[in-house]
């Protein structure tokens, strides 16, 4: 079967740094993505990976380990607009996106 | 600005009463999305259109039907909604069916009573 799992919950403080992982399994890969969500609100695009490494963008980085099943979602300098769930989705053989279930962030002052 | 539009954001309607989600799209894009979403869980594909090849996933219930009547517009029906259909409805769009990236609408909120 496919899977995409994520921890369902993670508190951080306004500031620090946090890093959100998620694990897949899926028939064919064409890349992992993650979104931001906030309560209510529609996902925004965040980050794209298909090839092993680290890509950066500002105060948010995404690393894959294709080989691991792997990613994370690193968070830095965190401020309070950044509480929402992030999500995690693998885009399968068949381009088309299979998701996990999110992972809840609450920062506290 | 481009954008894809949904509406209503908030739709409230009863148990086995049919209703009708609209999305539109002013990115010309070639690929839309219906995906449900219900509290704390993954968004789930219910149908997608490349252009206008309906495809329907296949543990979406006969209860949903979909229609696409051009590029730009694209609707949910729900035929006799349930308390488990209670549920974010997400509209997406891509620009062909292996771009990476799906842009969201803001979503329907549906509330069944």
């Amino acid at each position: 079967g496919q899977n995409i799992d994520q921890p369902t919950e993670m508190t951080a403080t306004e500031g620090a740094i946090v890093q959100i992982n998620c694990t897949y399994q899926t028939s064919g890969f064409n890349g992992l993505f993650w979104y931001q969500q906030h309560a209510g609100e529609a996902p925004t695009f965040l980050s794209y990976n298909v090839l092993d490494g680290l890509e950066e963008k500002g105060r948010f980085s995404s690393f894959l380990s294709r080989s691991k099943g792997y990613s994370y979602l690193l968070l830095k300098e965190l401020q309070m607009k950044d509480s929402a769930s992030y999500l995690c989705a693998v885009m399968g053989s068949n381009y088309q996106l299979i998701w996990g279930a999110g992972t809840k962030l609450i920062i506290k002052p | 600005d481009a954008m894809v539009i949904q509406n209503p954001r908030y739709q409230v309607t009863q148990f086995g009463k049919p209703v009708t989600l609209s999305c539109s799209q002013t990115l010309n894009h070639n690929v839309m999305y219906w995906y449900q979403q219900k509290s704390s869980q993954a968004p789930k594909l219910l149908f997608h259109y490349y252009d206008k090849d309906f495809n329907n996933e296949a543990d979406t219930p006969d209860n949903f039907q979909s229609r696409r009547p051009n590029t730009s517009f694209c609707f949910l029906d729900i035929r006799s909604p349930g308390l488990g259909d209670a549920a974010m409805y997400l509209c997406a769009t891509s620009e062909t069916a292996n771009s990476y990236e799906q842009y969201f609408g803001p979503g329907t909120r549906l509330t069944v009573t």
